[in-house]
């Protein structure tokens, strides 16, 4: 089993709509999660932490379910500005055991 | 502030040649890190700093060197360029390590080996 799980997708949403990603991660003591979002050709950049008790940053909603061991990404009211490949980052302890996953891709569609 | 900075955005190298790949953060960041990133792939670690004068192995060092000489700066040396290494290559530097502290990544370079 890979130690971070993404389905590579394309989601492809119209304007408008919500859409949810999950990432499963295989190691039960992993720490820190997060979510970063990569544009075509660019470099990946941070867009929320996932807190236990979930959290909310605007349309998006970051959610960490320990006992299934997953985290969730949803976003609310797509935008075509929203069209981006979404990775899901797993921080197991430290610099050296952080695991980027493949990354989910998402196509808002006007 | 610039962030992270990387140079050169695009290199084509042949089979056997040398190149360093710079990287500078003007954030004062004690925590820097190599990452290559392969089509369909993760992230994968190459070497991490965890200070100037101090750098270790990631996932996958074979192939590269780096140095630190100072908070600023951590350059990546490939001494004999493989077609296995290209890939898109991220310079990353955080404020701390440990759980809560995401990465600034520099824009990449592109790095085509022939």
């Amino acid at each position: 089993r890979k130690e971070v799980e993404q389905d590579p997708g394309p989601f492809n949403v119209p304007e408008g709509a919500t859409v949810a990603f999950n990432c499963t991660y295989s190691n039960s003591a992993s720490q820190s999660f997060f979510w970063y979002r990569q544009d075509c050709r660019k470099e990946p950049k941070l867009l929320m932490s996932v807190y236990s008790s979930g959290n909310e940053d605007g349309r998006f909603t970051a959610q960490l379910n320990r006992a299934s061991q997953y985290i969730s990404l949803l976003i609310r009211d797509s935008k075509l500005s929203d069209s981006a490949t979404y990775l899901c980052v797993v921080n197991s302890g430290g610099y050296q055991k952080v695991t980027f996953g493949t990354g989910t891709k998402l196509q808002v569609i006007p | 502030n610039a962030g992270v900075t990387q140079t050169p955005k695009f290199r084509i190298l042949k089979i056997g040649q040398s190149m360093t790949l710079q990287c500078t953060q003007d954030m004062n960041h004690n925590y820097m890190y190599w990452y290559r990133q392969d089509p369909g792939m993760g992230l994968k670690l190459i070497y991490y700093s965890v200070g100037a004068g101090i750098t270790d192995k990631g996932e996958v060092p074979n192939g590269y060197n780096v140095s630190r000489s100072t908070t600023e700066d951590f350059p990546l040396r490939l001494e004999l360029a493989a077609p296995s290494q290209t890939s898109v290559y991220f310079c990353a530097s955080s404020q701390e390590t440990g759980p809560n502290y995401g990465y600034t990544f520099g824009s990449g370079t592109r790095l085509t080996v022939v």
